[in-house]
Parts: C-alpha cells; sequence; structure tokens
C-alpha cells in the first residue's frame, strides 16, 4: 500500500477535463514540492510537473499542478486520446529518515 | 542532450546479487544540481523508489529495502550503480534509473530484471 493515495482510476470523454488527486500527510506532501509523472502503455515516465505546479518546458499548458496541506492534484483540460496513460504523484517523505514516495497510479481512460 | 542508459543481466537467480548500471552521456554526473536514482516497477504494478545517490556519494535508500541495497557512482566513468541482494522473485521488475533535481526530469528507458532459477 503506498504512502501517498491516487484513485485507481479515472475517465472522461475527449475535450473535456479531468482531475487526478493524491493525498498524502505532512510528512511527505505537507511539507514537501509534488511532481506528476506520466507514463504511457510500454515507456518509461516522463515528468508532467515539478514543484507542486510548474511546467517543464515541452509540456502543454493543458496540464496543470496545485497543491494544498496534504493533497495535490492534477488536472488535464482538452483530453486528446493520446493522454490515456498511468499518471503518478511523488514527494519526499522524512517521517524516518528521507526518503522518496510515490501514488499508486491512476489509469486514465478517455472513453 | 543527457541520455540514461541501464545495463546488465536480465537473468538473477534467488538468493544472488542484483547489479545493474546507468551511463550518463550528453552531461557529467558530477554536476551539483542533481541527484541519481534507481526505480523499479513490477509487471502490471506501480513504481517502487529503490533509492538515489549525490555525485558526493550521499545515499538515499527505501527503508524498505535498505538492507539489501547499495547504490554507488563512478565519477571517472559517468556512471552510478545499484547492488540488490538476496532477491527473489518479488524483485522480477523493469528498473529504470532517473535524475532528480526537481522532480525527475531525465529517465532511461528501463530494462527488465527477472529472477528465475
Amino acid at each position: 500500500q503506498s504512502v501517498l493515495t491516487q484513485p485507481p482510476s479515472v475517465s472522461a470523454a475527449p475535450g473535456q477535463k479531468v482531475t487526478i488527486s493524491c493525498s498524502g500527510s505532512s510528512s511527505n506532501i505537507g511539507n514537501n514540492y509534488v511532481s506528476w509523472y506520466q507514463q504511457l502503455p510500454g515507456t518509461a515516465p516522463k515528468l508532467l510537473i515539478y514543484d507542486n505546479n510548474k511546467r517543464p518546458s515541452g509540456i502543454p499548458d493543458r496540464f496543470s499542478g496545485s497543491k494544498s496541506g496534504t493533497s495535490a492534484t492534477l488536472g488535464i483540460t482538452g483530453l486528446q486520446t493520446g493522454d490515456e496513460a498511468d499518471y503518478y504523484c511523488g514527494t519526499w517523505d522524512s517521517s524516518l529518515s528521507a526518503y522518496w514516495v510515490f501514488g499508486g497510479g491512476t489509469k486514465l481512460t478517455v472513453l | 542532450q543527457l541520455q540514461l542508459q541501464e545495463s546488465g543481466p536480465g537473468l538473477v537467480k534467488p538468493s544472488e546479487t542484483l547489479s545493474l548500471t546507468c551511463t550518463v552521456s550528453g552531461g557529467s554526473i558530477s554536476s551539483s544540481s542533481y541527484y541519481w536514482g534507481w526505480i523499479r516497477q513490477p509487471p502490471g504494478k506501480g513504481l517502487e523508489w529503490i533509492g538515489s545517490i549525490y555525485y558526493s556519494g550521499s545515499t538515499y535508500y527505501n527503508p524498505s529495502l535498505k538492507s539489501r541495497v547499495t547504490i554507488s557512482v563512478d565519477t571517472s566513468k559517468n556512471q552510478f550503480s545499484l547492488k540488490l541482494s538476496s532477491v527473489t522473485a518479488a524483485d522480477t521488475a523493469v528498473y529504470y534509473c532517473a535524475r532528480y533535481s526537481s522532480g525527475m526530469d531525465v529517465w532511461g528507458q528501463g530494462t527488465t530484471v527477472t529472477v528465475s532459477s
């Protein structure tokens, strides 16, 4: 069971908006930056969002991130079939020693 | 453009030590701005962070794997390595190496390691 909790799956129609939540605690999300990753089938993960809400060069502004307290959210607008993928949140945790934690992942289906 | 490439045996016997190397090209592993890490993904499952290393040799490990993991860096070869001892079938996974600054921004393509006799 992951330290960070994500819904197993979400779905929406093309062109619509979807949000993916990531719930943690004060030892991880509450006191550290969150990043989000997209993993298309059969490929390595790709960084989508870092430092809670920043997009790396080349990531379209359809992707957004936010954080409030011990939860973070990834938003995707104008859904495309190519957005079908697994999405993971991640951050540092300092409850024991410093270590990185990922959420369990969310499968996005674009209907 | 920075690239990472994992290498190592694709098949490891139970109770033996898994050894992988990540070669960094297009940039220096000695940059003070980055950590270098290993992540794995068992078949059909999510991502699991294994550990990270700084070019100076400082390491951070997943507490659940710490007793079996060693990550080291060889700045002369621009490589860092993973050793995971006493492997079992539960260690069968795709193993990725990645660069970390603010988030893991560069990933290798991954290498599949199967633990089987």
